[in-house]
Formats: C-alpha cells, structure tokens, sequence
C-alpha cells in the first residue's frame, strides 16, 4: 500500500497572499493530480501532471500555478488568495494505465 | 458546465433501509464511472466502479445499476448502517484518460 500527504493540513491566508500547498505520495504513481472541493460543487480538476516536468491544465487553473520536480511530489500555488475564499483543495495520485485515483486528505483554506 | 448530475442532494434513511443515489451524464464517449465515498475530514475513496460494457455490478451490499441508452446510474446501498453516513461522488471518464468529471455528491444520513 502507499499514502497520500498533504501540507499543510490547514491554511490560513491573506488577501493576494501567495499560498504553496504540497502533496507527497509514495505508491510511485505517474498522474497526480490538483482537485478544488467546494460545498456543494464537487470536485473540480485545476491542474495534474501526467509525469515529472509534466503540467496540465484543468478547468479551474486561473489563478494557480503547478509544480511537478519529482516523481512522487506536486506542489500548488495560488497565486494571490481571494478573501472570503473557503475550500478543499484535494491532491490525488494513479497509476498510468489504471483508472482508480488515490486522495489525500485535503488542505481547508481560509483567506481572510 | 455540469456534465455530471448527481441527485438528490442530501438523502436520509433509517438503519436497514436500502438508499439510492441517482446519477446521469452528458458525454456519450464516458465508459468508465466509479463512485466514491467520502467521510468528513478525510479524501474520498474508491467504493465501486462500472464499465459500460455491463449494466450491474455488485459488491456486498453496494450495486451500481447502468442504462446505456438513457445515460444514468445509480447506486444502491442495502441494509444500510450508520457508518455508511458520508458523502457519495458519482464519476465519469473515459477509461484511461487523465480527465475524470466529478459529481456534486450526494450526502447520506443513515438513521439508527
């Protein structure tokens, strides 16, 4: 088995603050990926990376920068925080070939 | 756009009562739907999964039931517990794409 780790847990920020939030997985899986949760909307692709160097946009991008330099981590910014901005955001892994996606956690951000 | 329909909202049964949680979707090329089940505070996880090949797939008292033609599903949960209180996302992708287009969920009360 392997595990999903996202830091931080939760994420306290300011109006155009810039935000880094972090995921690590140790399946050793190619496709991560970056899902925003809001209530009530589901889940919603922002960005995921096929393979290392890889980024790929997803329907939510604007506004949030991806980073994938290693195999196993994959990292999110926001670029400048909303205020009043409350969500989930949930980092998941797969392996290529295979459909089931692996979460973590999730980070709850807060900006205030 | 929502090419994901989950409803209804939220759902509340009683202990032993059999729950159903009605999906329906938009692009005909999807062939892959998983549910995922999902418990405050943690990820969602993979509970089910069906290809469109079959119309029913089973899994102890979880059954997801497929029409092709009228591009639904749903998920029947029998003789359901308390613990099985959470929130369900209906998913569809094509098998082996990267994309996979959530739901907004359905949040389950099992009364007891």
């Amino acid at each position: 088995g392997g595990i999903i780790t996202q830091t931080p847990k939760f994420l306290i920020g300011q109006e155009g603050q810039k935000l880094t939030l972090k995921c690590q997985q140790n399946f050793n899986h190619d496709t991560m990926y970056w899902y925003r949760q809001d209530s009530g909307k589901g889940l919603r692709l922002i960005y995921y990376s096929i393979t290392e160097n890889d980024l790929q946009k997803g329907d939510l991008s604007e506004g949030y920068d991806a980073s994938r330099e290693k195999k196993s981590s994959f990292s999110l910014t926001v670029t400048s925080a909303q205020k009043n901005e409350m969500a989930v955001f949930l980092c998941a892994s797969r392996l290529g070939g295979q459909d089931t996606q692996y979460f973590g956690p999730g980070t709850r951000l807060l900006v205030l | 756009q929502q090419q994901v329909r989950q409803s209804p909202q939220s759902l509340t049964v009683w202990e032993g009562e059999t729950a159903i949680l009605n999906c329906s979707y938009e692009d005909s090329t999807f062939n892959y739907f998983p549910w995922y089940q999902q418990f405050p505070g943690e990820g969602p996880a993979l509970l089910i999964s069906i290809r469109s090949v079959s119309d029913k797939k089973e899994d102890g008292r979880f059954t997801i039931f497929f029409n092709k033609r009228e591009k639904k599903l749903s998920l029947h949960i029998t003789d359901s517990q308390p613990g099985d209180s959470a929130t369900y996302f209906c998913a569809a992708s094509e098998s082996g794409g990267y994309k996979v287009v959530f739901g907004s969920g359905t949040r389950l009360l099992v009364s007891p």
